[in-house]
């Protein structure tokens, strides 16, 4: 079965520094992998996903991630976050299939909050 | 641009009682879903659909039935609403249902069951 651990339930930093939220993952093939952002009042959107290539994927807003498969990782990172980054953010894993029948697990999330 | 809209956006309902959570999408998506939030837990899938007339039990099905009428609209219903089923329900659709698809998802439906 496959599942997503994100270790940091609640992480703070000052605006302008940089940023990793941590997303390990497990998952018995290649996965296919993607951060979403939940903004407050807001649904989930999607900041970027990672399926083949190059293991570092740019999304939006300057954010990227790197498919460490070695790690099982799929980490997120800015290099210098601003206050409207303020947000909850998942990762999620779903199996590298193109079939209909496909499952996506969800991560319990991080609430990131940028200080001024 | 892409969107699904959800209703009520809150509701406080009694246990036993029957409710009835709407969604609608204009992304003529042939996929949606219902999925469930808990405080420290991630979103769960509920059930789901990829044609009208038609729905599918997703991770955690039980207590709940999903309706879908047209391409449009898709319900989730609570028949006899439980404490613990208070939680945030979103709904989200997709064009496809394989595993690169991007989820579009709704602002949420915070649900209270007293």
């Amino acid at each position: 079965a496959q599942s997503v651990t994100q270790p940091d339930a609640r992480v703070t930093v000052s605006e302008g520094a940089s940023l990793q939220l941590r997303c390990k993952y497990s998952y018995s093939g290649t996965p296919y992998l993607f951060w979403y952002v939940q903004y407050p009042r807001q649904g989930l959107q999607l900041l970027l996903k990672y399926y083949s290539g190059d293991p570092v994927v740019q999304g939006v807003n300057g954010f990227e991630a790197e498919f460490i498969k070695s790690n099982s990782s799929f980490h997120l990172r800015k290099a210098s976050v601003h206050w409207s980054d303020s947000a909850v953010y998942f990762c999620a894993v779903s199996q590298n299939s193109g079939g209909s029948n496909y499952k996506l697990t969800f991560g319990k999330g991080t609430l990131l909050t940028v200080t001024p | 641009e892409a969107a699904v809209t959800q209703s009520p956006r809150s509701k406080v309902a009694v246990t036993g009682g029957k409710v009835t959570l709407s969604c609608h999408q204009t992304n003529n998506h042939d996929y949606m879903y219902w999925y469930r939030q808990d405080t420290g837990h991630g979103l769960r899938l509920i059930h789901y659909s990829y044609v009208a007339d038609s729905t599918e039990k997703g991770d955690i099905p039980d207590g709940y039935k999903a309706s879908r009428p047209s391409q449009e609209n898709f319900s989730l219903i609570l028949e006899l609403a439980s404490l613990s089923q208070t939680a945030v329900y979103f709904c989200a659709s997709s064009e496809l249902g394989g595993s690169q698809n991007t989820l579009y998802f709704g602002a949420g439906t915070r649900l209270s069951v007293l």
